[in-house]
């Protein structure tokens, strides 16, 4: 079964503080993904990665970063929290081809105060 | 624009049979999944189409229209189990091959 693992179920940060999510997988898949959902809003992309140090932006990237210096981990950073960025965040992986499927992590929900 | 639609909510009763619709509009259609989420956990994996049709796996069976830009997602015997989100994505060509996702449809199942 593929497994994707985040770092934290839970996260409370204080405005202006860097925050640091973490997303491994253990099924050697090429892409990865970090989402953030809110209610009444679909999924939005945040950013992607294809390969190690490759990353693309997606819909949403301002206020964030992303690393991706081995292939099973893929690092969301905020560089400085806001309480808009009180969210779930969600990370995903699929293999290379874009037919597969994304396979997805149990989420972190952060508040930011 | 690209646009995911599908209703916020349904009920529906245990045993019955219930249809979750999703209608989009996107310039590069290129494949539709549905994903289930239940309250508190990751979406997990329910079906592709990229061809019109009826896709069948057990008690979920998924259609699709790429004329009409619709699909369906169709749940029989329905169990309180199946109460969860449903949630409509579309890959895009023209973005890059990345989904475009619908808010989700929470379907609530009554005894």
């Amino acid at each position: 079964d593929v497994k994707v693992t985040q770092s934290s179920r839970y996260l409370v940060k204080r405005t202006g503080e860097k925050v640091f999510l973490e997303c491994v997988q253990d099924m050697d898949h090429e892409n990865m993904f970090w989402y953030r959902q809110d209610p009444g809003l679909g999924l939005r992309l945040i950013y992607f990665s294809y390969d190690v140090k490759m990353k693309e932006k997606g819909d949403i990237p301002e206020g964030y970063s992303v690393s991706r210096e081995k292939k099973e981990r893929f690092s969301l950073i905020l560089e400085s929290a806001s309480t808009n960025q009180t969210s779930m965040y969600l990370c995903a992986s699929s293999r290379g081809d874009r037919t597969r499927e994304q396979y997805f992590g149990p989420g972190t929900r952060l508040t930011v105060t | 624009g690209q646009n995911i639609d599908q209703p916020t909510e349904m009920t529906a009763t245990e045993g019955a049979i219930v249809q979750i619709n999703c209608t989009y509009q996107t310039s590069g259609f290129n494949g539709l999944f549905w994903y289930q989420q239940h309250a508190g956990e990751a979406p997990t994996f329910l079906s592709y189409n990229v061809l019109d049709g009826l896709e069948e796996k057990g008690r979920f069976s998924s259609f699709l229209s790429r004329s009409k830009g619709y699909s369906y997602l169709l749940l029989k015997e329905l169990q309180m189990k199946d109460s969860a989100s449903y949630l409509c994505a579309v890959r895009d060509r023209d973005s890059n091959y990345q989904l475009i996702w619908g808010a989700g449809t929470k379907l609530i199942i009554k005894p």
